[in-house]
């Protein structure tokens, strides 16, 4: 079956740049979104289809995916942006199909 | 706007069958979406458990999963279903319904409800 694999944890200091991957076999062919999920609530859709934003999700939230890596970037990162992140995607390539999550990510903010 | 409301028993017996609802409001069961449960055990990460369309009557389940679950729809009730047969400890988790955007679009979730937290024990 499909895997990805995303770092288990990410640091950063305020205002500056979080780059948060995921890994997978030719990901570049598929589509990749991201969910960002803090204590207790449920997940929130913050990148879906590689680059594109859900209304209501700041700028500073952005994707790209090529190759064999996805990543997700958050530009100027505030304390708010201290959560859990998944990729996923559709896995059609095996014998079977359906969404895969990563391990999920746990961003910190300094 | 679209919202999804988990329902069903907080404890279950090992064993026994985990059965919960998700009820849809502002959006047609019928509609052209993927109607998807997920789960997260405590302190772990996102379990993808199946989806079901009913335009094409198609349901897509987790392999691991796949022996012990049935998703279903009632559009007479604008809802859809969960049952997990033969239950264990591993089994406990927050399950959340979500919306998917289709396997064309890679399935992402716009919409999820709140969770509910499920507990097999004893």
């Amino acid at each position: 079956s499909y895997v990805l694999t995303q770092p288990p944890s990410v640091s950063v200091a305020p205002g500056k740049t979080a780059r948060i991957t995921c890994g997978g076999n030719n990901i570049g062919t598929k589509s990749v979104h991201w969910s960002q999920q803090k204590p207790g609530q449920a997940p929130v859709l913050v990148v879906y289809s590689d680059t594109d934003r859900p209304s209501g999700i700041p700028e500073r939230f952005s994707g790209s995916n090529s190759g064999n890596t996805a990543t997700l970037t958050i530009s100027r990162v505030e304390a708010a942006d201290e959560a859990d992140y998944y990729c996923q995607v559709w896995d059609s390539t095996s014998d079977h199909r359906g969404v895969v999550f990563g391990g999920g990510t746990k961003l910190t903010v300094l | 706007q679209v919202q999804l409301q988990e329902s069903g028993p907080g404890l279950v017996r090992p064993s026994e069958t985990l059965s919960l609802t998700c009820a849809v409001s502002g959006d047609s069961i019928s509609s052209d979406y993927y109607w998807d449960w997920i789960r997260q055990p405590p302190g772990k990460g996102l379990e993808w458990i199946g989806s079901i369309y009913h335009h094409s009557g198609s349901s897509f389940y987790n392999p691991s999963l796949k022996s012990r679950l049935t998703i279903s729809i009632d559009t007479s009730r604008n809802q859809f279903s969960l049952n997990l047969s033969s239950v264990s400890a591993s089994d406990t988790a927050v399950y959340y319904c979500a919306r998917g955007s289709g396997a064309a679009t890679g399935n992402y979730f716009e919409y999820w409800g709140q969770g509910t937290l499920v507990t097999v024990s004893s």
